[in-house]
């Protein structure tokens, strides 16, 4: 089964809006939450990541939302430019075991 | 550069070959991932490396799979009788034990069997 549901599977964005990716996770264990970000032809490149034992983390126009009853995280991308047009990976990883685990994706694009 | 290195980037393959994929992983970094990632999917992982022993396999690694580590290094990975559902990509990724859950992958290898 899926271990990390991630949603929307693609979502276009206007030039200087906010893109908003979701995911959902199941298994408590897991105990920190990256995101990963891939060009075409590239490997997935990490972005920014997370601990359930904060609710928001902020690396310039990227934040994550934590929301540990939930057991939802999401990606906030503001002022969204065309460079930012990439796939787009939550994960979800346990330090007592691994591997980490992705989502299917988002491919976000933005427009001019 | 000094980031992960895979070779070769893309191979072309009729079913039925065999093919070796090699992962050269960042310096100093005792544990070595081996991912598998198809169009519209993330990466699935197949297996890791911690230094030269390997401590896990997915159920999705047959037996026709099979990698190494055999000094610590770099890995290989071949896959035997390739069959067409192993198109994809294959990534490799590395990291330092003691720093928690952050990866850094290569840029793959693209793996088409006709």
């Amino acid at each position: 089964q899926q271990q990390v549901k991630q949603s929307p599977q693609s979502l276009i964005v206007q030039k200087g809006g906010i893109s908003i990716i979701n995911c959902a996770y199941e298994n408590t264990a897991f105990d920190y939450f990256p995101w990963y970000q891939q060009f075409p032809g590239k490997g997935p490149a990490l972005l920014i990541a997370i601990r359930p034992d904060v609710s928001e983390k902020k690396e310039g126009r990227f934040t994550i939302s934590f929301n540990k009853s939930a057991k939802q995280f999401s990606l906030h991308i503001m002022d969204s430019q065309p460079g930012d047009s990439a796939t787009y990976f939550c994960a979800a990883w346990n330090s007592g075991n691994t591997p980490l685990v992705f989502g299917k994706g988002t491919r976000l694009s933005v427009i001019a | 550069d000094t980031g992960v290195s895979q070779n070769p980037r893309h191979k072309i393959t009729k079913r039925g070959q065999n093919v070796t994929f090699r992962c050269d992983p960042i310096s100093e970094h005792n544990r070595l991932y081996w991912y598998r990632q198809t169009l519209g999917q993330g990466p699935e992982f197949l297996t890791y490396f911690q230094n030269e022993a390997q401590l896990e396999k997915s159920r999705l690694l047959s037996d026709r799979f099979s990698a190494e580590r055999p000094k610590g290094s770099f890995s290989t990975l071949e896959i035997q009788r390739t069959e067409q559902g192993d198109s994809a990509m294959y990534l490799c990724a590395s990291s330092l034990i003691y720093i928690i859950g952050t990866i850094y992958f290569g840029e793959g290898s693209w793996l088409t069997v006709v």
